[in-house]
């Protein structure tokens, strides 16, 4: 069964650093994509970023990036330069070929601190 | 703004009532799905559907129905209401049906409270 683990319930980063969220799945579908989506305290999701597992290259969306390892089966996202308002819940997910549902990890309650 | 238009924001409900929340789509995209999202549970699929067709099943209960109309925007029904049934909940939208490249596209949510 696919599964995805974040691992980090919880990170506090100062601002401006740079941080990395965990996130590993298991799956034996050589098809899937990993997304990751940003939850405000305010509730809203918003999606972030987006890898296929055939991208040769890894994915970035303006400070974002994500660290795939496709045979570790890894896709770490990368935050640089944080900012305080980078303090929100952030869930990996993923989504197979021929899936019609999204699969969320549990999530990483990210803090920047001042 | 994701272009996903959810209504009602805020629903506080007694027990053994009945709501509906209601979803636009974002402009263009022919799917519409319902997730829950509570403490206990993490984010939870609950239902697909695609141009007017029930698609995929998740973890919903019998108590609880939707359907797409045919302008595309879709509403879940939650009756026979319990405590448990209190969490937010989010309709999201894509262009595809299943392709795994496609991401899906939240609204705001709606959070349920049933006293």
């Amino acid at each position: 069964a696919q599964k995805i683990t974040q691992t980090q319930p919880g990170m506090f980063v100062q601002e401006k650093e740079a941080v990395t969220l965990d996130c590993t799945y298991d799956t034996s579908d050589p098809s899937y994509g990993l997304f990751w989506y940003k939850q405000p305290s305010s509730g809203e999701m918003i999606f972030l970023i987006y890898q296929g597992s055939y991208d040769q290259q890894n994915a970035t969306e303006g400070r974002y990036s994500l660290n795939f390892q496709k045979a570790r089966k890894s896709a770490n996202l990368v935050i640089s330069a944080s900012q305080l308002g980078d303090s929100a819940m952030y869930f990996c997910a993923m989504r197979f070929q021929g899936a019609q549902k999204l699969v969320f990890g549990q999530g990483t309650r990210l803090t920047i601190n001042p | 703004d994701s272009g996903v238009t959810q209504t009602p924001k805020h629903l506080i409900t007694a027990t053994g009532q009945r709501v509906t929340l209601r979803c636009s789509p974002r402009s263009g995209d022919l799917s519409v799905y319902w997730y829950q999202q509570s403490l206990d549970q993490g984010l939870q699929f609950l239902i697909q559907y695609y141009n007017g067709e029930e698609r995929a099943k998740g973890n919903i209960l019998e108590r609880f129905s939707a359907q797409q109309f045919p302008d595309l925007h879709s509403e879940l029904n939650l009756s026979s209401l319990e405590l448990g049934d209190s969490a937010l909940y989010f309709c999201a939208s894509s262009v595809t049906r299943d392709s795994h490249n496609s991401p899906l596209h939240f609204g705001n949510g709606t959070r349920l409270t049933v006293t």
